[in-house]
């Protein structure tokens, strides 16, 4: 059974720190990993997807990476902004047919002005 | 940009009640997911829907959830008689392709909280 592990669950830092968030799984074969945001109260929104024949995504100050080996991600956030704080979330779908998301629990980041 | 769109934002209902939550879905899309969070836990898959009927379900998703799509534009979660466990948020999200190939758009969410 998949499960999807971020660490740390909460991490605050000053403006223009930039950021390495982590996430861990324990099925490599995936079919595609996510990241996404969710802020307080909302719905989440889709930063950057990887399929798994990729080694990494890029959207403006974002970038993440996939080692499906070694079962790890990570979301690299450049120059960050009291703008990206929000709680962050990793999904996988595993191959196999199934289409469900496995999430982790998340990690909230707040970015002190 | 197309959103997702679900309504209500929060219901509030007595144990054993019915509840009807409800999403209009980006409209050229042809999959349809719900996924639900419990305060301070995961986000989890609830049920996914094409092709007007359900592709794949979770354990979550007893014989007490149903899902619709009446019309060309809403997708439905029902809940015959909720439970305390029920409490929690649903979100209803979206995708043109099957959600491996693709991203999923995901609606603001119900906050649904039984008594």
């Amino acid at each position: 059974k998949q499960e999807v592990t971020q660490i740390p669950a909460a991490l605050s830092v000053p403006e223009g720190e930039n950021l390495v968030l982590n996430c861990s799984f324990t099925d490599s074969a995936i079919y595609n990993l996510q990241w996404f945001r969710q802020d307080p109260g909302k719905g989440l929104t889709s930063l950057l997807l990887i399929q798994s024949s990729q080694r990494e995504q890029t959207s403006g100050r974002l970038n993440a990476s996939l080692d499906k080996s070694s079962g790890r991600s990570t979301l690299y956030i450049a120059a960050s902004q009291p703008g990206d704080s929000a709680t962050y979330l990793c999904a996988v779908i595993t191959q196999g047919g199934s289409e469900k998301l496995v999430f982790g629990k998340g990690m909230k980041l707040t970015v002190n002005p | 940009e197309p959103e997702v769109t679900q309504t209500p934002s929060h219901q509030v209902t007595q144990m054993g009640q019915e509840v009807i939550l409800r999403c209009v879905p980006i409209s050229n899309h042809l999959y349809f997911y719900w996924y639900r969070q419990i305060l301070g836990q995961k986000v989890e898959f609830l049920v996914s829907f094409y092709n007007n009927e359900i592709s794949e379900k979770s354990e979550i998703f007893d014989d007490q959830f149903s899902v619709e799509r009446p019309d060309g534009s809403n997708f439905t979660l029902k809940i015959r008689s909720t439970k305390l466990e029920d409490s929690a948020m649903y979100f209803c999200a979206s995708s043109d392709l099957f959600s491996g190939a693709n991203v999923l758009t995901f609606g603001a969410g119900s906050r649904l909280t039984v008594l």
